[in-house]
Protein backbone atom coordinates (compact mmCIF):
# COMPACT_ATOMS: atom_id res chain seq x y z
CA UNK A 1 0.00 0.00 0.00
CA UNK A 2 1.29 3.60 -0.91
CA UNK A 3 2.18 5.72 2.42
CA UNK A 4 3.70 8.17 4.76
CA UNK A 5 6.43 6.23 6.85
CA UNK A 6 7.90 7.88 9.96
CA UNK A 7 11.02 6.62 11.53
CA UNK A 8 11.55 6.35 14.86
CA UNK A 9 7.94 6.23 16.07
CA UNK A 10 9.07 6.91 19.40
CA UNK A 11 12.04 9.32 19.92
CA UNK A 12 13.95 9.84 23.41
CA UNK A 13 16.59 12.09 23.79
CA UNK A 14 18.46 14.75 26.33
CA UNK A 15 18.30 18.97 26.73
CA UNK A 16 21.00 20.15 23.56
CA UNK A 17 21.32 16.54 21.96
CA UNK A 18 20.56 16.85 17.83
CA UNK A 19 17.55 14.57 16.90
CA UNK A 20 16.35 13.59 13.20
CA UNK A 21 13.28 12.54 12.42
CA UNK A 22 12.32 10.41 9.10
CA UNK A 23 9.42 10.44 6.81
CA UNK A 24 8.92 8.48 3.49
CA UNK A 25 6.39 8.28 1.11
CA UNK A 26 5.63 6.09 -1.85
CA UNK A 27 2.27 8.62 -3.37
CA UNK A 28 4.81 10.31 -5.56
CA UNK A 29 3.39 13.61 -4.02
CA UNK A 30 4.87 17.29 -4.46
CA UNK A 31 4.76 18.16 -1.41
CA UNK A 32 5.54 17.48 2.14
CA UNK A 33 5.14 19.06 5.34
CA UNK A 34 6.38 18.80 8.61
CA UNK A 35 3.75 19.39 11.61
CA UNK A 36 4.21 20.02 15.27
CA UNK A 37 1.61 18.60 17.32
CA UNK A 38 1.33 19.29 21.60
CA UNK A 39 -0.36 17.63 23.60
CA UNK A 40 -4.76 18.59 23.63
CA UNK A 41 -3.24 20.85 21.12
CA UNK A 42 -3.99 21.70 16.81
CA UNK A 43 -1.19 20.29 14.85
CA UNK A 44 1.05 23.30 13.92
CA UNK A 45 3.17 23.44 10.54
CA UNK A 46 6.67 24.06 10.94
CA UNK A 47 7.66 24.00 7.31
CA UNK A 48 7.01 21.93 3.73
CA UNK A 49 8.43 21.08 0.41
CA UNK A 50 7.00 21.89 -2.86
CA UNK A 51 9.66 19.78 -4.75
CA UNK A 52 12.68 21.40 -3.84
CA UNK A 53 11.09 24.69 -2.91
CA UNK A 54 11.90 25.24 0.85
CA UNK A 55 8.73 27.29 2.48
CA UNK A 56 9.47 27.99 6.30
CA UNK A 57 6.66 28.92 8.23
CA UNK A 58 7.20 32.60 9.57
CA UNK A 59 7.25 31.51 13.45
CA UNK A 60 9.19 28.50 13.20
CA UNK A 61 12.16 28.26 15.37
CA UNK A 62 15.30 28.42 13.85
CA UNK A 63 15.88 25.35 15.76
CA UNK A 64 14.49 23.45 13.33
CA UNK A 65 15.56 22.79 10.34
CA UNK A 66 14.50 20.35 6.98
CA UNK A 67 15.98 18.61 4.39
CA UNK A 68 14.77 16.58 1.48
CA UNK A 69 17.17 14.87 -0.59
CA UNK A 70 14.98 13.41 -2.85
CA UNK A 71 10.87 12.93 -3.68
CA UNK A 72 10.68 10.24 -1.24
CA UNK A 73 12.21 11.73 1.80
CA UNK A 74 12.00 14.08 4.12
CA UNK A 75 13.74 14.61 6.74
CA UNK A 76 12.99 17.05 10.66
CA UNK A 77 16.14 17.79 12.50
CA UNK A 78 16.24 19.67 15.73
CA UNK A 79 19.58 21.49 16.46
CA UNK A 80 19.22 21.43 20.12
CA UNK A 81 16.20 20.25 21.71
CA UNK A 82 14.21 22.01 24.31
CA UNK A 83 12.05 20.38 26.89
CA UNK A 84 9.30 23.04 24.95
CA UNK A 85 10.17 20.40 22.15
CA UNK A 86 8.77 17.38 23.18
CA UNK A 87 5.42 16.76 20.80
CA UNK A 88 4.28 15.19 18.30
CA UNK A 89 5.77 15.59 14.52
CA UNK A 90 3.86 14.83 11.79
CA UNK A 91 4.59 14.29 8.33
CA UNK A 92 2.41 14.69 5.42
CA UNK A 93 2.24 14.57 1.91
CA UNK A 94 -0.33 15.96 -0.62
CA UNK A 95 -0.32 15.86 -4.71
CA UNK A 96 -0.35 20.14 -4.57
CA UNK A 97 -1.66 21.90 -7.60
CA UNK A 98 -4.68 22.11 -8.87
CA UNK A 99 -8.07 23.29 -6.70
CA UNK A 100 -8.78 20.17 -3.69
CA UNK A 101 -5.36 18.88 -4.35
CA UNK A 102 -4.65 20.08 -0.52
CA UNK A 103 -5.92 16.46 1.02
CA UNK A 104 -2.85 15.56 2.95
CA UNK A 105 -1.97 12.40 4.05
CA UNK A 106 -0.44 11.60 7.10
CA UNK A 107 2.28 9.15 8.80
CA UNK A 108 1.85 7.88 11.85
CA UNK A 109 3.96 10.78 13.58
CA UNK A 110 7.42 10.66 15.88
CA UNK A 111 6.73 10.98 19.56
CA UNK A 112 9.61 12.99 20.81
CA UNK A 113 10.46 13.08 24.52
CA UNK A 114 13.20 15.77 25.79
CA UNK A 115 14.55 14.67 29.23
CA UNK B 1 -4.53 33.55 17.73
CA UNK B 2 -6.52 30.69 16.95
CA UNK B 3 -8.19 31.14 13.51
CA UNK B 4 -9.83 27.73 13.14
CA UNK B 5 -11.91 26.69 16.41
CA UNK B 6 -13.23 23.89 17.99
CA UNK B 7 -14.51 24.57 20.82
CA UNK B 8 -16.18 21.31 22.43
CA UNK B 9 -13.08 19.52 23.55
CA UNK B 10 -15.14 16.64 23.72
CA UNK B 11 -18.51 14.93 23.05
CA UNK B 12 -20.33 11.62 24.01
CA UNK B 13 -23.06 10.49 22.19
CA UNK B 14 -25.19 6.95 22.26
CA UNK B 15 -25.01 4.43 19.03
CA UNK B 16 -27.58 5.32 16.40
CA UNK B 17 -28.06 8.94 17.04
CA UNK B 18 -26.37 11.84 15.23
CA UNK B 19 -23.02 13.03 16.20
CA UNK B 20 -22.86 16.98 15.75
CA UNK B 21 -19.10 18.70 15.67
CA UNK B 22 -19.08 21.90 15.20
CA UNK B 23 -16.32 24.32 13.88
CA UNK B 24 -15.97 27.83 13.92
CA UNK B 25 -13.12 29.87 11.56
CA UNK B 26 -12.22 33.88 11.68
CA UNK B 27 -9.87 33.75 8.46
CA UNK B 28 -12.47 35.01 5.56
CA UNK B 29 -9.81 34.50 2.93
CA UNK B 30 -10.53 30.76 3.74
CA UNK B 31 -11.89 28.63 1.41
CA UNK B 32 -11.75 24.97 1.55
CA UNK B 33 -12.46 23.00 4.38
CA UNK B 34 -11.70 19.53 5.39
CA UNK B 35 -12.20 17.14 8.34
CA UNK B 36 -9.81 14.92 9.55
CA UNK B 37 -10.21 11.93 11.80
CA UNK B 38 -7.61 10.56 14.31
CA UNK B 39 -7.26 7.22 16.54
CA UNK B 40 -4.59 6.99 18.86
CA UNK B 41 -1.36 5.97 17.76
CA UNK B 42 -1.99 6.42 14.34
CA UNK B 43 -1.80 9.60 11.99
CA UNK B 44 -4.88 11.40 11.09
CA UNK B 45 -6.80 10.73 8.03
CA UNK B 46 -8.95 12.56 5.69
CA UNK B 47 -13.00 12.31 6.34
CA UNK B 48 -14.66 14.42 4.07
CA UNK B 49 -13.98 18.16 2.35
CA UNK B 50 -16.27 20.92 1.08
CA UNK B 51 -15.51 24.55 -0.75
CA UNK B 52 -16.47 27.62 0.05
CA UNK B 53 -19.11 27.46 -3.23
CA UNK B 54 -20.85 24.67 -1.71
CA UNK B 55 -22.85 24.80 1.52
CA UNK B 56 -22.76 21.14 1.46
CA UNK B 57 -21.47 18.05 0.82
CA UNK B 58 -22.21 14.00 1.73
CA UNK B 59 -20.40 11.18 2.17
CA UNK B 60 -22.60 7.99 3.57
CA UNK B 61 -23.20 8.38 6.98
CA UNK B 62 -20.85 11.98 6.92
CA UNK B 63 -22.37 15.34 6.18
CA UNK B 64 -20.34 18.58 5.92
CA UNK B 65 -22.27 22.07 6.32
CA UNK B 66 -20.68 25.24 5.75
CA UNK B 67 -22.26 28.54 6.84
CA UNK B 68 -19.95 31.29 5.24
CA UNK B 69 -21.79 33.99 6.38
CA UNK B 70 -21.36 32.52 10.16
CA UNK B 71 -17.78 31.48 9.38
CA UNK B 72 -19.12 27.86 10.46
CA UNK B 73 -18.96 24.02 9.97
CA UNK B 74 -20.33 21.13 10.96
CA UNK B 75 -19.97 17.57 10.71
CA UNK B 76 -22.90 15.28 11.15
CA UNK B 77 -22.44 11.66 11.54
CA UNK B 78 -25.53 9.75 10.97
CA UNK B 79 -25.76 6.76 12.24
CA UNK B 80 -22.90 7.42 14.66
CA UNK B 81 -21.07 3.91 15.24
CA UNK B 82 -18.76 3.09 18.22
CA UNK B 83 -15.51 2.36 15.31
CA UNK B 84 -16.70 6.19 15.33
CA UNK B 85 -14.75 7.15 18.32
CA UNK B 86 -11.83 8.86 17.64
CA UNK B 87 -10.99 12.74 17.66
CA UNK B 88 -12.02 15.03 14.75
CA UNK B 89 -9.87 17.80 13.56
CA UNK B 90 -11.38 20.61 11.72
CA UNK B 91 -8.77 22.55 9.08
CA UNK B 92 -9.16 25.21 6.75
CA UNK B 93 -7.10 26.54 3.68
CA UNK B 94 -6.85 29.53 1.31
CA UNK B 95 -5.50 29.93 -2.08
CA UNK B 96 -8.50 27.69 -3.23
CA UNK B 97 -6.38 24.51 -1.47
CA UNK B 98 -4.00 24.03 -3.85
CA UNK B 99 -1.41 25.26 -2.13
CA UNK B 100 -0.56 24.78 1.90
CA UNK B 101 -1.15 25.55 4.44
CA UNK B 102 -3.83 23.58 6.73
CA UNK B 103 -4.90 25.63 9.63
CA UNK B 104 -6.38 22.65 12.02
CA UNK B 105 -7.91 23.29 15.16
CA UNK B 106 -7.60 21.40 18.14
CA UNK B 107 -9.89 18.42 17.71
CA UNK B 108 -13.03 16.99 19.43
CA UNK B 109 -13.08 13.78 20.81
CA UNK B 110 -15.85 11.74 19.92
CA UNK B 111 -17.04 8.72 21.76
CA UNK B 112 -19.67 6.53 20.78
CA UNK B 113 -21.65 4.50 23.28
CA UNK B 114 -23.15 0.94 22.22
Amino acid sequence: DAMVIQNPRYQVTQFGKPVTLSCSQTLNHNVMYWYQQKSSQAPKLLFHYYDKDFNNEADTPDNFQSRRPNTSFCFLDIRSPGLGDAAMYLCATSRGGSFGANVLTFGAGSRLTVL
Amino acid sequence: DQQVKQNSPSLSVQEGRISILNCDYTNSMFDYFLWYKKYPAEGPTFLISISSIKDKNEDGRFTVFLNKSAKHLSLHIVPSQPGDSAVYFCAASGYGGSQGNLIFGKGTKLSVKP
